[in-house]
């Protein structure tokens, strides 16, 4: 019964691979989120999306892509991966905040701590 | 442009004492914060949040003030518990509704309860 779920929680990769992470809520939530925290606990957002559409694409490499099959999961596909690449990912979701007042609360998953090596 | 940021990067608390965790912002316009807990390897998960309308709000053992002379908020945690033990961090989300919610956080809190 998690509200978030991420797969997998642990990713260890060469240089140059490509990989993916899953994301999945079943919280009925239409907007999903995907955030980057790197070794010093700094959290920035990547990409948001709502109802499969994207809405924030900050600045972040073309390598990145993300894909939204349905409003309950949002996909993160990394190509060519680097050194730098290495951090936790974080899923999160959350209520479309133009379709009442909500908190803007955000849930987020249990993260997916990706190594680059 | 608006930032949000943290005084203290770690915080050594004894049990039972209180905590206060500070947070600085730099819009005066901003209308709304969260507080969020991360404990050790798993995501934020919220805890408290305020608006600019209030200068004080209380959940249990949590409390968090703002002062908007200052642009300054604080969390504080009452007979801090080992279970207080995480990072915290303070986040804002735009002014202007959109579907999506682009939180700003600041750089994060830990929190180390000694026993």
């Amino acid at each position: 019964d998690t509200a978030v779920s991420q797969t997998p929680k642990y990713l260890v990769t060469q240089m140059g691979n490509d990989k993916s992470i899953k994301c999945e809520q079943n919280l009925g939530h239409d907007t999903m989120y995907w955030y980057k925290q790197d070794s010093k606990k700094f959290l920035k957002i990547m990409f948001s999306y709502n109802n499969k559409e994207l809405i924030i694409n900050e600045t972040v490499p073309n390598r990145f892509s993300p894909k939204s099959p349905d409003k309950a999961h949002l996909n993160l596909h990394i190509n060519s991966l680097e050194l730098g690449d290495s951090a936790v990912y974080f899923c999160a979701s959350s209520q479309d905040r133009r379709l009442a007042d909500p908190r803007g609360e955000q849930y987020f998953g249990p993260g997916t701590r990706l190594t680059v090596t | 442009g608006e930032s949000v940021g943290l005084h203290l990067p770690t915080l050594s608390v004894q049990e039972g004492d209180n905590s206060i965790i500070n947070c600085a912002y730099s819009n005066s316009a901003s209308d709304y914060f969260i507080w969020y807990k991360q404990e050790s390897g798993k995501g934020p998960q919220f805890i408290i949040d305020i608006r600019s309308n209030m200068d004080k709000r209380q959940g249990q053992r949590v409390t968090v003030l703002l002062n908007k002379t200052v642009k300054h908020l604080s969390l504080q945690i009452a007979a801090t518990q080992p279970g207080d033990s995480a990072v915290y961090f303070c986040a804002e989300p735009p002014r202007i509704k959109a579907a999506g919610n682009k939180l700003t956080f600041g750089g994060g809190t830990r929190v180390l309860v000694k026993p």
